[in-house]
């Protein structure tokens, strides 16, 4: 397992566009993760899932936002209409659902940059 | 609201030690601890779940203050393979399986 992968890397688009992001998590996790970070601070949390159920979205995320997990393996983020406060790296992460002993493995993230 | 860290940045130099805290106004399961080195995503360092609990490695160790809802991470005999951005995680009781991060920790160890 080559841990986690988001695609693309880098992403630059328009003001007004929309965009979309792939995480593929750790196969065997159940838990898929979004944190959004900005430079300088400490990521952020949107949303998360437990397998293809979506549990919880962050109330300071606008209906702009959408995130999907089929069939409980890859997630996306899709942003709609972007706004130039939506750039930020976005950083997705998997764990296995027995948090004794397993912490988050976060993916190299996704850079926006809306202009 | 998210964890209060302490100090917000520290420089060592090599061999040094130091101790970084975290601080949250909620009642806590567990506490989480990351690096980040520059341009990269965060790496997990261990997890914290009982209170007064404190585990780690030889020189990265760490401690949980259930009753006082603050953790601290211990870094001794620092190398400079230490420096980078260092995050407590915290699991809120009754919050769901996610993080609240802190405010971040820069710690800079030198020659």
């Amino acid at each position: 397992d080559t841990g986690v992968s988001q695609d693309p890397r880098h992403k630059i688009t328009k003001r007004g566009q929309n965009v979309t992001f792939r995480c593929d998590p750790i196969s065997e996790h159940n838990r898929l993760y979004w944190y959004r970070q900005t430079l300088g601070q400490g990521p952020e949390f949107l949303t998360y899932f437990q397998n293809e159920a979506q549990l919880e979205k962050s109330r300071l995320l606008s209906d702009r936002f959408s995130a999907e997990r089929p069939k409980g393996s890859f997630s996306t983020l899709e942003i709609q209409r972007t706004e130039q406060g939506d750039s930020a790296m976005y950083l997705c992460a998997s764990s296995l659902l027995d948090r004794l002993n397993y912490g988050y493995t976060f993916g190299s993230g996704t850079r926006l940059t809306v202009v | 609201q998210q964890p209060v860290q302490s100090p917000q940045a520290v420089i060592l130099r090599e061999g040094e030690d130091a101790v970084i805290n975290c601080s949250s106004s909620k009642a806590l399961y567990s506490v989480h601890w990351y690096r980040q080195k520059h341009g990269e995503a965060p790496v997990f360092l261990m997890i914290l779940l009982k209170g007064g609990e404190q585990k780690g490695h030889e020189k990265i160790s760490a401690s949980f203050n259930e009753k006082k809802q603050q953790s601290s991470l211990y870094l001794t005999a620092s190398q400079l393979s230490y420096s980078g951005t260092y995050f407590c995680g915290t699991e809120e009781k009754g919050g769901g399986n996610k993080l609240t991060f802190g405010t971040g920790t820069q710690l800079k160890v030198e020659l």
